[in-house]
Protein backbone atom coordinates (compact mmCIF):
# COMPACT_ATOMS: atom_id res chain seq x y z
CA UNK A 1 0.00 0.00 0.00
CA UNK A 2 0.88 3.64 -0.23
CA UNK A 3 2.34 3.65 -3.89
CA UNK A 4 3.37 6.90 -5.54
CA UNK A 5 4.19 7.50 -8.82
CA UNK A 6 5.16 10.12 -11.01
CA UNK A 7 5.57 11.08 -14.31
CA UNK A 8 7.76 11.41 -16.41
CA UNK A 9 10.69 10.37 -14.70
CA UNK A 10 13.26 12.28 -16.64
CA UNK A 11 12.92 14.86 -19.15
CA UNK A 12 15.02 17.08 -21.24
CA UNK A 13 13.70 20.35 -22.91
CA UNK A 14 14.58 23.74 -24.39
CA UNK A 15 15.23 27.30 -22.45
CA UNK A 16 11.76 28.69 -22.68
CA UNK A 17 9.63 25.93 -22.88
CA UNK A 18 7.29 24.84 -20.12
CA UNK A 19 7.04 21.14 -18.63
CA UNK A 20 4.49 19.11 -16.62
CA UNK A 21 5.50 16.52 -13.86
CA UNK A 22 2.56 14.58 -12.33
CA UNK A 23 1.84 13.07 -9.44
CA UNK A 24 -0.27 10.35 -8.63
CA UNK A 25 -1.00 7.77 -5.22
CA UNK A 26 -2.06 5.00 -7.08
CA UNK A 27 -4.17 3.13 -4.18
CA UNK A 28 -5.12 5.49 -1.68
CA UNK A 29 -6.58 9.04 -0.89
CA UNK A 30 -4.14 11.83 -0.94
CA UNK A 31 -5.53 15.38 0.13
CA UNK A 32 -1.94 16.16 0.68
CA UNK A 33 1.00 16.09 -1.72
CA UNK A 34 3.98 17.99 -1.32
CA UNK A 35 6.47 18.89 -4.13
CA UNK A 36 10.55 18.78 -3.21
CA UNK A 37 13.27 19.96 -5.19
CA UNK A 38 16.66 18.08 -4.41
CA UNK A 39 19.74 19.27 -6.16
CA UNK A 40 23.10 16.78 -6.82
CA UNK A 41 24.23 15.72 -3.07
CA UNK A 42 21.60 17.85 -1.29
CA UNK A 43 18.73 17.83 1.12
CA UNK A 44 15.18 17.81 -0.30
CA UNK A 45 14.20 20.91 0.06
CA UNK A 46 10.19 21.96 0.18
CA UNK A 47 8.86 23.87 -2.97
CA UNK A 48 5.19 23.88 -1.76
CA UNK A 49 2.19 22.19 -0.74
CA UNK A 50 -0.78 21.27 -2.35
CA UNK A 51 -3.90 20.39 -0.60
CA UNK A 52 -6.87 19.04 -3.25
CA UNK A 53 -9.37 21.46 -4.19
CA UNK A 54 -7.53 25.00 -2.94
CA UNK A 55 -4.19 26.73 -3.88
CA UNK A 56 -0.75 25.38 -3.06
CA UNK A 57 0.98 27.09 -0.20
CA UNK A 58 4.83 27.73 -1.51
CA UNK A 59 7.35 28.08 0.80
CA UNK A 60 9.66 31.52 0.81
CA UNK A 61 11.45 31.91 -2.21
CA UNK A 62 9.94 29.79 -4.47
CA UNK A 63 8.08 31.74 -7.50
CA UNK A 64 4.35 30.65 -7.57
CA UNK A 65 4.41 31.99 -11.16
CA UNK A 66 7.39 29.78 -12.56
CA UNK A 67 6.42 26.83 -10.43
CA UNK A 68 2.88 26.11 -10.58
CA UNK A 69 0.61 23.28 -8.55
CA UNK A 70 -2.82 21.94 -9.72
CA UNK A 71 -4.53 19.71 -7.20
CA UNK A 72 -7.39 18.45 -9.26
CA UNK A 73 -8.39 15.67 -7.69
CA UNK A 74 -7.74 13.13 -4.48
CA UNK A 75 -5.02 11.24 -6.13
CA UNK A 76 -3.16 13.67 -8.62
CA UNK A 77 -1.12 16.49 -8.39
CA UNK A 78 0.51 18.25 -10.92
CA UNK A 79 4.00 20.64 -11.02
CA UNK A 80 4.61 23.01 -13.99
CA UNK A 81 7.56 24.43 -14.97
CA UNK A 82 7.02 26.89 -16.88
CA UNK A 83 9.10 28.97 -19.55
CA UNK A 84 12.33 26.79 -17.64
CA UNK A 85 16.20 27.63 -17.73
CA UNK A 86 18.79 26.04 -16.73
CA UNK A 87 18.83 26.47 -13.03
CA UNK A 88 15.78 25.12 -12.92
CA UNK A 89 17.34 21.46 -13.66
CA UNK A 90 16.94 19.23 -10.50
CA UNK A 91 15.30 16.30 -9.07
CA UNK A 92 11.60 17.21 -8.13
CA UNK A 93 10.19 14.33 -5.43
CA UNK A 94 6.57 14.59 -5.06
CA UNK A 95 5.32 12.56 -1.44
CA UNK A 96 1.82 12.28 -0.26
CA UNK A 97 0.44 12.10 3.04
CA UNK A 98 -0.17 8.33 4.00
CA UNK A 99 -3.86 9.76 5.02
CA UNK A 100 -4.23 7.65 7.88
CA UNK A 101 -3.93 10.60 10.51
CA UNK A 102 -0.23 10.66 10.83
CA UNK A 103 2.01 12.42 9.11
CA UNK A 104 3.81 10.02 7.20
CA UNK A 105 4.69 10.70 3.80
CA UNK A 106 5.28 8.21 0.81
CA UNK A 107 7.40 9.38 -1.94
CA UNK A 108 7.16 9.20 -5.76
CA UNK A 109 10.41 8.21 -7.70
CA UNK A 110 11.27 11.71 -9.00
CA UNK A 111 11.63 13.36 -12.07
CA UNK A 112 14.76 14.48 -13.50
CA UNK A 113 14.28 17.93 -15.31
CA UNK A 114 17.45 18.87 -17.83
CA UNK A 115 16.66 22.12 -19.36
CA UNK A 116 19.47 22.61 -22.11
CA UNK B 1 10.24 27.53 12.10
CA UNK B 2 11.92 24.16 12.39
CA UNK B 3 15.29 23.17 12.22
CA UNK B 4 17.20 20.06 11.78
CA UNK B 5 20.72 19.71 12.12
CA UNK B 6 22.36 15.93 10.84
CA UNK B 7 26.04 14.60 11.84
CA UNK B 8 27.96 13.54 10.28
CA UNK B 9 27.45 14.26 6.87
CA UNK B 10 29.58 11.07 5.58
CA UNK B 11 29.96 7.72 7.60
CA UNK B 12 32.38 4.95 6.37
CA UNK B 13 32.30 1.53 8.69
CA UNK B 14 33.25 -1.90 8.18
CA UNK B 15 30.43 -4.43 7.58
CA UNK B 16 29.34 -5.82 11.02
CA UNK B 17 29.88 -2.40 12.60
CA UNK B 18 27.34 -0.19 13.99
CA UNK B 19 26.20 3.24 12.87
CA UNK B 20 25.18 6.19 14.52
CA UNK B 21 23.48 9.41 12.95
CA UNK B 22 22.48 11.87 14.65
CA UNK B 23 20.03 14.65 14.57
CA UNK B 24 18.93 17.94 16.73
CA UNK B 25 15.60 19.82 15.88
CA UNK B 26 15.17 23.24 17.26
CA UNK B 27 10.47 23.39 17.59
CA UNK B 28 9.52 22.06 20.97
CA UNK B 29 6.10 21.38 18.98
CA UNK B 30 7.74 19.11 16.50
CA UNK B 31 6.80 15.36 17.94
CA UNK B 32 7.03 13.34 14.65
CA UNK B 33 10.99 12.34 13.65
CA UNK B 34 10.67 9.60 10.60
CA UNK B 35 14.07 8.80 9.36
CA UNK B 36 14.61 8.05 5.26
CA UNK B 37 17.20 5.89 3.18
CA UNK B 38 17.49 7.03 -0.02
CA UNK B 39 19.58 5.47 -2.38
CA UNK B 40 21.54 7.19 -5.98
CA UNK B 41 18.94 8.26 -7.91
CA UNK B 42 16.07 6.89 -6.18
CA UNK B 43 13.17 8.32 -4.15
CA UNK B 44 13.46 8.51 -0.40
CA UNK B 45 12.36 5.40 1.40
CA UNK B 46 10.76 5.54 5.14
CA UNK B 47 12.78 3.46 7.36
CA UNK B 48 11.67 3.79 10.67
CA UNK B 49 9.66 6.92 12.50
CA UNK B 50 9.08 7.40 16.23
CA UNK B 51 6.80 9.72 18.16
CA UNK B 52 7.28 11.47 20.64
CA UNK B 53 5.29 9.52 23.53
CA UNK B 54 8.33 6.75 23.31
CA UNK B 55 11.38 7.42 24.08
CA UNK B 56 12.92 4.19 21.70
CA UNK B 57 11.93 2.04 18.82
CA UNK B 58 13.92 -1.02 16.77
CA UNK B 59 12.95 -2.39 13.93
CA UNK B 60 15.42 -5.46 13.45
CA UNK B 61 18.86 -4.27 12.80
CA UNK B 62 17.72 -0.42 13.16
CA UNK B 63 16.48 1.98 16.05
CA UNK B 64 15.86 5.17 16.82
CA UNK B 65 16.16 6.96 20.15
CA UNK B 66 14.31 10.14 20.91
CA UNK B 67 15.44 12.60 24.03
CA UNK B 68 12.95 15.50 23.85
CA UNK B 69 14.83 17.33 26.63
CA UNK B 70 17.24 17.72 24.83
CA UNK B 71 15.91 17.95 21.65
CA UNK B 72 17.94 15.09 19.46
CA UNK B 73 16.90 11.84 18.11
CA UNK B 74 19.64 9.55 16.76
CA UNK B 75 19.15 6.22 14.24
CA UNK B 76 21.78 3.17 14.86
CA UNK B 77 21.97 0.35 12.90
CA UNK B 78 23.52 -2.80 13.75
CA UNK B 79 25.44 -5.20 12.29
CA UNK B 80 25.74 -2.85 8.57
CA UNK B 81 25.89 -4.48 5.41
CA UNK B 82 27.17 -3.28 1.82
CA UNK B 83 23.59 -2.67 0.79
CA UNK B 84 22.67 -0.15 3.83
CA UNK B 85 25.38 2.14 2.02
CA UNK B 86 23.09 5.08 1.19
CA UNK B 87 21.84 8.62 2.33
CA UNK B 88 20.11 8.61 5.16
CA UNK B 89 18.05 12.22 6.17
CA UNK B 90 16.28 12.34 9.69
CA UNK B 91 12.99 14.90 9.57
CA UNK B 92 10.84 16.41 12.03
CA UNK B 93 7.41 17.72 12.09
CA UNK B 94 4.40 18.03 14.18
CA UNK B 95 2.49 15.33 13.86
CA UNK B 96 -1.01 16.76 13.80
CA UNK B 97 -2.89 16.64 9.82
CA UNK B 98 -0.23 16.91 7.18
CA UNK B 99 2.35 19.69 8.65
CA UNK B 100 5.33 19.88 6.77
CA UNK B 101 8.67 17.68 7.12
CA UNK B 102 12.04 19.50 7.83
CA UNK B 103 14.28 17.53 6.47
CA UNK B 104 18.21 17.55 8.09
CA UNK B 105 21.33 17.60 5.37
CA UNK B 106 21.99 14.01 5.00
CA UNK B 107 23.98 11.69 5.79
CA UNK B 108 26.06 9.67 3.01
CA UNK B 109 26.78 5.72 5.08
CA UNK B 110 29.85 3.86 3.38
CA UNK B 111 29.83 -0.05 4.11
CA UNK B 112 33.02 -1.54 3.14
CA UNK B 113 32.66 -5.27 3.09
Amino acid sequence: GAVVSQHPSWVICKSGTSVKIECRSLDFQATTMFWYRQFPKQSLMLMATSNEGSKATYEQGVEKDKFLINHASLTLSTLTVTSAHPEDSSFYICSAGSGRGYNEQFFGPGTRLTVL
Amino acid sequence: GENVEQHPSTLSVQEGDSAVIKCTYSDSASNYFPWYKQELGKRPQLIIDIRSNVGEKKDQRIAVTLNKTAKHFSLHITETQPEDSAVYFCAASQDSGYSTLTFGKGTMLLVSP
